[in-house]
């Protein structure tokens, strides 16, 4: 199975700052035959089921904000929010979905400051 | 727009069975793979299950394996997760989530909000 990791647990960010999530898996999610790493980014809020912001490591979900962007390849991504709003105060998940069992990070907390 | 509406939580023995449903539309529902994600209470996301869009191919986590049964009716636009045997820690809310392709390869794009299951004495 692939294992996922994120860091940091929690993280507090003033408004309008630079928030960065890093995540890791145990293998790579590179398939070499396309170029593309299986990789998705997830924000959930309380009381919410999860929401897709980014797939394909890099690519953002339509209607997601551009601050929003995600970066890495191979075993190791970051996902970034280059301007901290209020809205994304919340959970964020990576996963892979290059392999069965399909796994996801243990999440990330994002908090304002 | 794309609707997903999970039904059949509620309060279980151990040891019970239980079926969840999950309805689809807004989409051309037997194009896509479909997947159950489990959410214990306080804690993340643990995918369940993947069901392909023709229903010809199912993958389980280890920790359901043998107890769930995941099926489709593509003519219905529904989904089945059959639990037997349930255990303490398949206590979570489930979510059904449509895939974005018709294989497991995919991320999961739409989110349904999700039923709550309690396995408990």
């Amino acid at each position: 199975d692939i294992v996922m990791t994120q860091s940091p647990d929690s993280l507090a960010v003033s408004l309008g700052e630079r928030a960065t999530i890093n995540c890791k898996s145990s293998q790579s999610v590179l398939y070499s035959s396309n170029n593309k790493n299986y990789l998705a980014w997830y924000q959930q809020k309380p009381g919410q089921p999860p929401k897709l912001l980014i797939y394909w490591a890099s690519t953002r979900e339509s209607g997601v904000p551009d601050r929003f962007s995600g970066s890495g390849s191979g075993t190791d991504f970051t996902l970034t929010i280059s301007s901290l709003q209020a809205e994304d105060v919340a959970l964020y998940y990576c996963q892979q979905y290059y392999s069965t069992p399909i796994t996801f990070g243990p999440g990330t907390k994002v908090d304002i400051k | 727009e794309v609707q997903l509406l999970e039904s059949g939580g509620g309060l279980i023995q151990p040891g019970g069975s239980l079926r969840l449903s999950c309805a689809g539309s807004g989409f051309t529902f037997s194009s896509y793979a479909m997947s159950w994600v489990r959410q214990a209470p306080g804690k993340g996301l643990e995918w369940v299950s993947v069901i392909s869009g023709n229903g010809g191919n199912t993958n389980y986590a280890d920790s359901v394996k043998g107890r769930f049964t995941f099926s489709r009716d593509n003519s219905k636009n529904t989904l089945s997760l059959q639990m037997n045997s349930l255990r303490a820690e398949d206590t979570a809310v489930y979510y059904c989530a449509k895939g974005a392709g018709g294989s497991s390869y995919f991320s999961l794009d739409y989110w349904g909000q999700g039923t709550l299951v309690t396995v408990s004495s």
